[in-house]
């Protein structure tokens, strides 16, 4: 079974502009989940879709958001860069949401670097 | 406010000892528990869990331990081994308010195996 995808890898973008992130979850998986992950700041929450509706939001500004289709692959989109956007950031994705131990899995990331 | 601290940013172990990696919370309603594994240029993957209800888990050499009234948790990896040296993220998931059921993410703790 194929892993979660993200594309692309490394990205390189000047400040201003705007940028898509893709996900391909594992499939199956109805559940994709956002993180992004900056030196010393461990691995910050953006937003979790569910069957195409957000579930949960972390705390970022609006020009972070992001979507999911029918078929489970998800978009993030961030707006309008700063410096402080270049991070990894990683998706997620899992059977299903809400309680229990439901391992989340991990993408290998999209490395984006703003200048 | 970081509801999932993990203290130590590194640790350093001679191969064949034991590895106890610790995590504090401050939400008493997680009632999950995580811990992730994460190698350079790769996504986090999934190493064990253990829930509220519990106080023990144990999957081959890994081991977590979960005191929840002292709001803590611990990894024991025994015996250590080189291929362990990674980042250790510890995560909490539970109904906590308006993000409910998302992951929640230590800042890591980096690990090293000595030969």
């Amino acid at each position: 079974k194929a892993g979660v995808t993200q594309t692309p890898r490394y990205l390189i973008k000047t400040r201003g502009q705007q940028v898509t992130l893709s996900c391909s979850p594992i499939s199956g998986h109805r559940s994709v989940s956002w993180y992004q992950q900056t030196p010393g700041q461990g691995l910050q929450f953006l937003f979790e879709y569910f069957s195409e509706t957000q579930r949960n939001k972390g705390n970022f500004p609006g020009r972070f958001s992001g979507r999911q289709f029918s078929n489970s692959r998800s978009e993030m989109n961030v707006s309008t860069l700063e410096l402080g956007d270049s991070a990894l950031y990683l998706c997620a994705s899992s059977l299903d949401s809400g309680p229990g131990a439901t391992p989340l899995h991990f993408g290998n990331g999209t490395r984006l670097t703003v200048t | 406010d970081q509801q999932v601290k993990q203290n130590s940013p590194s640790l350093s172990v001679q191969e064949g000892r034991i590895s106890i990696l610790n995590c504090d919370y401050t939400n008493s309603m997680f009632d999950y528990f995580l811990w992730y594994k994460k190698y350079p240029a790769e996504g986090p993957t999934f190493l064990i869990s253990i829930s509220s209800i519990k106080d023990k888990n144990e999957d081959g050499r890994f081991t977590v331990f979960l005191n929840k009234s002292a709001k803590h948790l611990s990894l024991h990896i025994v015996p250590s081994q080189p291929g362990d040296s990674a980042v250790y993220f510890c995560a909490a998931k539970g109904n906590s308010g308006g993000s409910n059921y998302k992951l929640t993410f230590g800042k890591g703790t980096l690990l090293t195996v000595n030969p």
